[in-house]
């Protein structure tokens, strides 16, 4: 079955510094990963999406992730962190099961940002 | 930018009650899905919907539950008789294609007493 793991429950980093949030996966075929971000008392934003091609993505915010097929990992980096980047965040993977596809979401990481 | 919106944005209820959480899919967007997070877990997917009909439901997703699409642009999500443990956070979800990215609301906090 499909599953996803952030290793990290909870990270703390400075305002201005870099940072990366760890994603493992594991599904059978080629996955398509996605990285989501929730503010406190709010929905789930996209923050960017691999599906194919370069391993490399862009996303919103400032933030980039990179899918490593060999170490089945998909994690969220961002230069320079801001203090608005406080939230928590998930890494998901959509499986496709029964003819439909799902996302299966990781536990997720809550980033603190000190000033 | 369109969005996906849910009504209410909390909900309290008794035990026993049933529960009707709705939701508002991006226009042009043709599968839905409902997902849950209770407070400080995982979010899980209960259900995804397509051509008015359930494509897939989880475990989770027992005959308490259903989903109606009502006219052409809700999307409801009904609990019959609450449980205390189906206090959570309910999210919509829409996508325009399967396996695309699916775009989320801000999410009906229930509150089961």
């Amino acid at each position: 079955a499909q599953s996803v793991t952030q290793p990290d429950i909870h990270i703390t980093v400075s305002e201005g510094a870099s940072l990366e949030l760890r994603c493992n996966y594991s599904y059978g075929a080629t996955p398509y990963l996605f990285w989501y971000v929730q503010s406190p008392g709010q929905g789930l934003q996209l923050l960017l999406k691999y599906f194919s091609g370069d391993t490399l993505v862009q996303g919103i915010k400032g933030f980039e992730a990179e899918f490593k097929r060999s170490q089945s990992s998909f994690n969220l980096r961002k230069p320079s962190v801001h203090w608005s980047d406080a939230a928590e965040y998930f890494c998901a993977v959509g499986a496709r099961e029964g003819g439909s596809e799902k996302l299966v979401f990781g536990k997720g990481t809550k980033l603190t940002v000190n000033p | 930018e369109p969005e996906v919106t849910q009504t209410p944005s909390h909900q309290v209820t008794q035990m026993g009650q049933e529960v009707i959480l709705r939701c508002v899919p991006i226009s042009n967007h043709l599968y839905f899905y409902w997902y849950r997070q209770i407070l400080g877990q995982k979010v899980e997917f209960l259900v995804s919907f397509y051509n008015n009909e359930i494509s897939e439901k989880s475990e989770i997703f027992d005959d308490q539950f259903s989903v109606e699409r009502p006219d052409g642009s809700n999307f409801t999500l009904k609990i019959r008789s609450t449980k205390l443990e189906d206090s959570a956070m309910y999210f919509c979800a829409s996508s325009f294609l399967e396996l695309n990215t699916q775009y989320f609301g801000p999410g009906t906090r229930l509150t089961v007493l």
